[in-house]
């Protein structure tokens, strides 16, 4: 039982090119979310879903992009990137919202130079 | 004001020493109160959830909710240096204009027990 996986672990991108960050879930969560994690500032929802075809944005959307096709995955999408967007990234799933936590993946650390 | 605030530490002890870690936050509409654990580089990992007032025991952790005062707390006794981590807490409660739940996180308090 792998949980969340996220790829990729590290990427050091260059101002204004593109890259999708990749999230899988094999528990079967209807829920998924995007976060970033910056020193100090705790963990910020970027985008979530409630089920494949839904999604909707968080606190800091601005940037970047999501889909969901599948319940298994949900992958992230930054345009035109830019140093603002240096941080952590963590994808995690749940049941529901209501209850229980999340399960996080192991994070994707982004640098934008 | 911060909805939820957390102290960030550093917080160093000494190995078996009782550790209490504690949220306050300011909204009163919250109704659910998880600790996550992270460690260095890796993902947080839920450790204990709350829905009441009242305490709560798994192990040598116990989880405190005081929601008159709106604070929270977690305690962890007989630390070990791998409890070694940065504790984070959340809280969320229903919206119904979305008809889901805001879950928020503190900051984190990084936690070193020292051997």
């Amino acid at each position: 039982n792998a949980g969340v996986t996220q790829t990729p672990k590290f990427r050091i991108l260059k101002i204004g090119q593109s890259m999708t960050l990749q999230c899988t879930q094999d528990m079967n969560h209807n829920y998924m979310y995007w976060y970033r994690q910056d020193p100090g500032m705790g963990l910020k929802l970027i985008y979530y879903s409630v089920g494949a075809g839904i999604t909707d944005k968080g606190e800091v959307p601005n940037g970047y992009n999501v889909s969901r096709s599948t319940t298994e995955d949900f992958p992230l999408r930054l345009e035109l990137a830019a140093p603002s967007q240096t941080s952590v990234y963590f994808c995690a799933s749940s049941y529901g919202t209501r209850i229980g936590g999340y399960t996080f993946g192991s994070g994707t650390r982004l640098t934008v130079v | 004001q911060k909805e939820v605030e957390q102290d960030p530490g550093p917080l160093s002890v000494p190995e078996g020493a009782i550790v209490s870690l504690n949220c306050t936050y300011s909204n009163s509409a919250f109704q659910y109160f998880m600790w996550y654990r992270q460690y260095s580089r890796k993902g947080p990992e839920l450790l204990m959830y709350t829905y009441s007032s009242g305490n709560k025991e798994d192990g040598r952790f116990t989880a405190q909710v005081d929601k008159s005062s709106k604070y929270i707390s977690l305690f962890i006794r007989d630390s070990q240096p791998s409890d070694s981590a940065t504790y984070l807490c959340a809280m969320s409660f229903f919206l119904t204009t979305s008809g889901t739940y805001k879950y928020i996180f503190g900051t984190g308090t990084r936690l070193k027990v020292l051997a």
